[in-house]
């Protein structure tokens, strides 16, 4: 059974500050995705990370994918409170049809 | 252009009751699936339908949960009878093709509701 962990669950950050937001998955997949949710708002896509090695960025955030460690990142520079959200990684695998599996999620807070 | 709705937004029932859950896709998407995150864990895959049959319905907990599409429109999901552990916020996300591309192409990408939270009492 595919399982996907984040880390940390909660994080509690200053404007201006970095972090990074991680994201591990135990079987090999073809396709990681980051979304991110607002409170009682629709989750909004962000990255999709196809293939080992790739990196996006848009803004402040910027995802990469390592397949080989299963293991994708979000790194966060230079916070604002905008991006106060809760951050999801998901995973899909052929296998699965077009079922995605969750992460926990991250619930980050920007602080002033 | 309307996105993903779903209604009612948030619903409080007593154990034992009946609810239904709406979701409107966008217009033209084939694909309509279901997801739910109960007790801030995971969002977890309930099923999937291709126009108004059931592609995948692995994820259904139980047969206290039932979903329809009639005509390939619009989804419901109906809990009956509702227990206390299955509150928490259920999501309908629609796609044209199974989304397995890339996000920002709208041929491609999945759109999601704003989802229902249900609170069961």
């Amino acid at each position: 059974e595919l399982k996907v962990e984040q880390n940390p669950l909660f994080l509690s950050m200053q404007e201006g500050k970095n972090y990074t937001i991680y994201c591990n998955y135990s079987t090999t997949s073809d396709r990681l995705y980051w979304y991110r949710q607002d409170p009682g708002k629709s989750l909004e896509s962000l990255f999709v990370l196809l293939s080992n090695g790739a990196v996006k960025q848009e803004g402040r955030l910027m995802a990469s994918l390592d397949t080989k460690a299963r293991l994708s990142t979000l790194h966060i520079t230079a916070a604002v409170h905008d991006l106060s959200a809760t951050y999801f990684c998901a995973v899909d695998i052929e296998t699965s049809g077009s079922r995605l599996t969750f992460g926990e999620g991250t619930q980050l807070t920007v602080n002033p | 252009e309307a996105g993903v709705t779903q209604f009612p937004s948030h619903s409080v029932i007593e154990k034992g009751q009946t609810v239904t859950l709406r979701c409107d896709p966008i217009s033209g998407h084939d694909n309509l699936y279901w997801y739910r995150r109960v007790m801030g864990k995971e969002i977890k895959f309930l099923l999937h339908f291709v126009k108004e049959s059931k592609q995948d319905e692995s994820g259904m907990p139980n047969n206290r949960f039932l979903a329809e599409r009639t005509g390939g429109t619009y989804s419901t999901l109906k809990v009956q009878p509702a227990e206390l552990e299955d509150s928490g916020v259920y999501f309908c996300a629609s796609s044209l093709p199974p989304w397995r591309g890339v996000a920002q192409d709208p041929n491609t990408e999945a759109f999601f509701g704003q989802g229902t939270r249900l609170t069961v009492v």
